[in-house]
């Protein structure tokens, strides 16, 4: 089995700062996510990534920068914090194939103030 | 244009009764359907899935019912526990096109000793 590493569990910003937010796999996954978790309204991608080196935008991109080093790791860079994004992202990887498991990390709880 | 639906937006069910909780998805190429069930400070998990050539899919006290021609499915839980209460996920995703679940707004489910 693996895992996907969230790092920080909390992380506490000013208004306007830049943040970023780290995923580990070792799943030897191809393609990873960058969802965000409000209240009352699921899950929304922000970024995501087929291979190193790749990005594309979800619906949510604007205000966000990501990154895909290396396979098994993708940051997220909140580019200037603002109060109403406090937020819980998760991190998300899956492998190629039709109907392959998503598998998510534990989340990375953001209070901007 | 929200593509995936759930409802109810919450549900409480007594222990022992089934809890049958509701999707609706936009999108005729969705063609995989997974459900994800959320604890509190965990990440979203796996549950059960199923695929669009299918209109039934069941395991153990979790059963995938699958509604092509109307775009509706749900899951239904049988002889509910308290450690089911929880958030409940639906997802859907075109394992043709791009590599991205697209997540409902959640059901969160109380189960009442």
């Amino acid at each position: 089995g693996g895992i996907i590493t969230q790092t920080p569990k909390f992380l506490i910003g000013q208004e306007g700062q830049k943040l970023t937010l780290k995923c580990q796999q070792n799943f030897n996954h191809d393609t990873m996510y960058w969802y965000r978790q409000d209240s009352g309204k699921g899950l929304r991608l922000i970024y995501y990534s087929i291979t190193e080196n790749d990005l594309q935008k979800g619906d949510l991109s604007e205000g966000y920068d990501a990154s895909r080093e290396k396979k098994s790791s993708f940051s997220l860079t909140v580019t200037s914090a603002q109060k109403n994004e406090m937020a819980v992202f998760l991190c998300a990887s899956t492998g190629q194939g039709a109907d392959t498991e998503v598998f998510f990390g534990k989340g990375t709880r953001l209070t901007v103030v | 244009q929200q593509q995936v639906r759930q409802s109810p937006q919450s549900l409480t069910v007594w222990e022992g009764e089934t809890a049958i909780l509701n999707c609706s998805y936009e999108d005729s190429t969705f063609n995989y359907f997974p459900w994800y069930q959320q604890f509190p400070g965990e990440g979203p998990a796996l549950l059960i899935s199923i695929s669009s050539v299918s209109d039934k899919k069941e395991d153990g006290r979790f059963t995938i019912f699958f509604n092509k021609r109307e775009k509706k499915l749900s899951l239904h839980i049988t002889d509910s526990q308290p450690g089911d209460s929880a958030t409940y996920f639906c997802a859907a995703r075109n394992t043709g096109g791009a590599d991205r679940l697209t997540f409902g707004k959640g059901t969160q489910l109380i189960i009442q000793p």
